[in-house]
């Protein structure tokens, strides 16, 4: 079984200043690791993702995450956020193999940017 | 395209009455999951189906929630009778995933906000 932990319930952030994210995965096997956004009344949107490859991913609406094997981690950072980025983050990961392609989420971490 | 549809956005309805949502998802994705979200938690899976059989269901409430995939598109998710405990979101996701395949995004739909009185 997998489990998430995204240690930030909230994260507040004045615009353009740098954010860090943070989520922590445990699972017994290899993960596929995911982040999505979700703005009010809607559904998630992915982020970004990481299967293989390269440690640094980018997605969309300038993020990047890092993917940490030894930490166990997948940080999601922005260099520099805007007003339009305030909305819950969610970490999420899926079983390499076996697990059906099923999402595990953490608890989610909402983002307020203030001017 | 396209994007997952989902009906009704918003419902409430009072304790032991039953609700129904539907979900259509993108066309020709074999893979749609049923979500459940709480206030201030992230979603966790009800069902996932993988085109109209059931791949899992483990943490569907098999008691008062039931979920059907009939032709492999469609799918409604069913409560009755419901709890107060039951008001949450309701998230369908679609995914082209299928066993094997190493496509593994799923889509999301708006979900349906239920509140339960």
């Amino acid at each position: 079984a997998q489990s998430v932990t995204q240690l930030d319930s909230q994260v507040p952030v004045f615009e353009e200043a740098p954010v860090e994210l943070r989520c922590n995965y445990s699972s017994s096997v290899s993960v596929y690791l995911f982040w999505y956004v979700q703005y009010p009344n809607q559904g998630l949107q992915l982020l970004l993702k990481y299967l293989s490859g390269s440690t640094l991913v980018k997605g969309i609406n300038g993020f990047e995450a890092e993917f940490n094997k030894s930490q166990t981690s997948f940080h999601l950072r922005k260099p520099s956020v805007h007003i339009s980025d305030t909305a819950e983050y969610f970490c999420a990961v899926s079983a390499l193999t076996g697990g059906g392609n099923k999402l595990t989420f953490g608890t989610g971490t909402q983002l307020k940017v203030e001017l | 395209e396209a994007g997952v549809a989902q009906s009704p956005r918003y419902k409430i309805i009072e304790k032991r009455q039953s609700v129904a949502f539907w979900c259509n998802p993108i066309s020709g994705h074999a893979t749609l999951y049923w979500y459940q979200q709480i206030l201030g938690q992230g979603p966790k899976l009800l069902i996932q189906f993988q085109n109209n059989g059931v791949v899992d269901d483990s943490q569907l409430p098999k008691d008062r929630f039931s979920a059907e995939r009939l032709k492999g598109v469609d799918s409604t998710l069913k409560i009755q009778p419901a709890k107060l405990e039951d008001s949450a979101v309701y998230l369908c996701a679609s995914s082209p995933w299928t066993s094997g395949s190493s496509t593994y995004e799923q889509y999301f739909g708006p979900g349906t906000r239920l509140t339960v009185t």
